[in-house]
């Protein structure tokens, strides 16, 4: 199975909220991150926490990270068309904290 | 912000045959660089770490007679699938870290189709 966990598939109202979960698996991780990827296109970094933060909100992106349950969330706000996309979190590892695995990706739609 | 490319960004290839993927980071040094493999609807899987001056590094299950990595530079990491297959068909992805922790920098992926 997968280190570093995610639901499939999740879809959502437009202009509701969107909250996609997930669950890793090394504690010692430094950094967590949430990785979006469109169709054809290649991965971009929507946003990161490090690994003492609880919360940390970036406009419409608010990351929350329970460290005790390994547990990392991403809440997109009045989600829009253009959010449409799989979402990948990531955490670092390794002793210079640079390898990144990802976990299974979930795929965010949109309905109007 | 920095970059990093992909050469080819897809590549037919026969089934026997070899095919060279080159990752490069064009306005920063790498000592390291990663290489990932994405199959269609799924994750990416790190495949090995690249490394400048010393050998690659290679996750478990992964054959590194099969995927040969050169870091020829501090620029440059180059991954070749030897003896290709159809089931190598796939997209890969390298990857560079930046300056600090939190920047790691994706190439735009290499899809290869193994006929």
């Amino acid at each position: 199975g997968e280190d570093v966990e995610q639901s499939l598939f999740l879809s959502v109202r437009e202009g509701d909220s969107s909250v996609i979960n997930c669950t890793y698996t090394d504690s010692s991780s430094t950094y967590l991150y949430w990785y979006k990827q469109e169709p054809g296109a290649g991965l971009q970094l929507l946003t990161y926490i490090f690994s003492n933060m609880d919360m940390k909100q970036d406009q419409r992106l608010t990351v929350l990270l329970n460290k005790k349950d390994k547990h990392l969330s991403l809440r997109i706000a009045d989600t829009q068309t253009g959010d449409s996309a799989i979402y990948f979190c990531a955490e670092s590892r390794g002793s210079s904290a640079s390898k990144i695995i990802f976990g299974s990706g979930t795929r965010l739609s949109i309905r109007p | 912000g920095a970059v990093v490319s992909q050469h080819p960004s897809w590549v037919i290839c026969k089934s026997g045959t070899s095919v060279k993927i080159e990752c490069r980071s064009l306005d920063f040094q790498a000592t390291t660089m990663f290489w990932y493999r994405q199959f269609p609807k799924q994750s990416l899987m790190l495949m090995a770490t690249s490394n400048e001056g010393s050998k690659a590094t290679y996750e478990q299950g992964v054959e590194k007679d099969k995927f040969l990595i050169n870091h020829a530079s501090l620029t440059l990491s180059t991954l070749t699938v030897t003896s290709a297959h159809p089931e190598d068909s796939s997209f890969y992805i390298c990857s560079a870290p930046g300056g600090s922790l939190r920047e790691q920098y994706f190439g735009p992926g290499t899809r290869l189709t193994v006929t």
